[in-house]
């Protein structure tokens, strides 16, 4: 079982539909990730979270650390959204002086016009 | 802005070459970690620095070596080149210490195929 899971792995929205991604994870994490990839692009960062909620724009990260799971949410969804978007949990090594990432395998996101 | 570049978005190489992919970043970054991302998998970590000529093995470092003679620059070498080895390959950058909760910063990615 992967550490990291994201629901769903496709989501297909018509434009201005509210849009839900899920993350669960099972490891101990000191922070989780939001990143965003367009087709054929790098890897932007959205949100990185430890607790409560982030909002920024149309985009909100909620993050419940007793569950172990997030969610992102888009508001009026738009085809400019249309991306992969990537759940990221954060593990501390090396005495808690670094860290590395372990990802979920990303959701696949089309808003139709 | 901040940078991460990576030489090249597309390669194409033949089976049993040496590769070199760069990566470059201008943000003073202790770490840096070499990627490959593959449909139905995600990312995956192959190698990570921590410092000038430090590395470590991430979850899938086999055939793989890695290089980091100054702090800016992170080469992940394939030594012999394999077409299981195609995949599109991404750097990213990060800070220790104080500077550790800021999120890591990735290139554009390499895209390469191995024929």
């Amino acid at each position: 079982k992967n550490e990291v899971e994201q629901s769903p792995q496709n989501l297909t929205a018509q434009e201005g539909e509210f849009i839900t991604i899920n993350c669960s994870y099972s490891v101990g994490i000191s922070a989780l990730h939001w990143l965003q990839q367009h087709p054929g692009g790098g890897i932007v960062s959205l949100f990185m979270l430890s607790s409560g909620k982030k909002k920024h724009g149309r985009l909100i990260a909620t993050i419940n650390i007793q569950e172990k799971h997030s969610s992102l949410h888009i508001t009026a969804s738009h085809p400019r959204d249309s991306a992969v978007y990537i759940c990221a949990v954060r593990v501390w090594y090396s005495g808690g002086s670094n860290y590395k990432l372990t990802f979920g395998k990303g959701t696949l996101l089309t808003v139709n016009p | 802005d901040v940078k991460v570049t990576q030489s090249s978005r597309y390669l194409v190489k033949r089976t049993g070459e040496k590769v070199f992919l760069e990566c470059v970043q201008d943000m003073d970054h202790e770490n840096m970690f070499w990627y490959r991302q593959d449909p139905g998998l995600g990312l995956r970590l192959i190698y990570f620095s921590y410092d000038v000529k430090m590395k470590e093995k991430g979850d899938i470092p086999e055939g793989y070596s890695v290089s980091r003679e100054k702090k800016e620059r992170f080469s992940l070498i394939l030594e012999s080149a394999s077409t299981n080895q195609t995949s599109m390959y991404l750097c990213a950058s990060s800070s220790i210490g104080v500077r550790a909760y800021e999120p890591q910063h990735f290139g554009d990615g390499t895209r390469l195929s191995i024929l």
